[in-house]
């Protein structure tokens, strides 16, 4: 069965320190992979997406980044933290884009 | 863009009541999706609906899709306290290759 992991769970970094969150897919092959964010109590912001290695879609101007380096391997990434970049950061598979969605169990963020 | 609009935002019931859900797309849609997430926890996938006019039942939970397959419900009878947490519909958004996801409805049921 296809299990994904997110690490950390939590983190609690300052203000213009860089961010590195990681997301990997066990048990399916050539994933789509998306990156969202959930400020407390809101609905889901699509961040990126990749449909492949090296594939990037991004949904939403700011100071982060996405890279996909290994088919299930999705990684989000921003050089310096701004405190709006606080929120619930959550990374999911899909096996195309019409289909269901996956999500892992999150990182909490915290900018200070 | 495709917008997905869900109504009410917010939903507080007694144990044992029933409640329901609205989702509305300004666009057709392929399929509708439906998600729930505990609080503290992430979205989970519960069921997907592709036919106009699809009806399916998870025990207590029905899910309807519209005949213009532009809109879709929910519906929980008889809710439990472990029915508590937000509830997102979600539809392909064609060309943008992507979910689009409504705003939720958080539900809370009173003990």
């Amino acid at each position: 069965s296809q299990t994904i992991h997110q690490w950390p769970a939590t983190l609690v970094q300052p203000v213009g320190s860089p961010l590195s969150l990681e997301c990997t897919v066990e048990g399916t092959s050539n994933p789509n992979l998306y990156w969202y964010r959930q400020a407390a109590g809101r609905g889901l912001q699509l961040l990126f997406y990749s449909v492949g290695i090296g594939q990037i879609s991004s949904e939403v101007p700011q100071n982060l980044s996405a890279s996909r380096p290994q088919d299930r391997q999705f990684i989000l990434s921003s050089k310096k933290l701004l405190l709006s970049d606080s929120g619930f950061y959550l990374c999911a598979w899909s096996a195309g884009f019409e289909g269901e969605q996956y999500f892992g169990p999150g990182t909490r963020l915290t900018v200070t | 863009g495709q917008q997905v609009m869900q109504i009410p935002q917010y939903q507080h019931v007694q144990e044992g009541e029933d409640f329901t859900t609205y989702c509305n797309s300004s666009t057709t849609l392929s399929n509708i999706q439906w998600y729930k997430q505990r609080p503290g926890g992430h979205p989970v996938f519960l069921i997907q609906l592709v036919k106009s006019g699809e009806v399916k039942k998870q025990k207590r939970l029905t899910f309807q899709f519209g005949e213009a397959k532009k809109n879709s419900s929910l519906h929980i009878t008889a809710t439990q306290t472990t029915d508590v947490g937000t509830y997102f519909c979600a539809g392909p958004s064609g060309s943008a290759r992507q979910l689009t996801f409504g705003s939720g409805t958080q539900l809370t049921v009173l003990p």
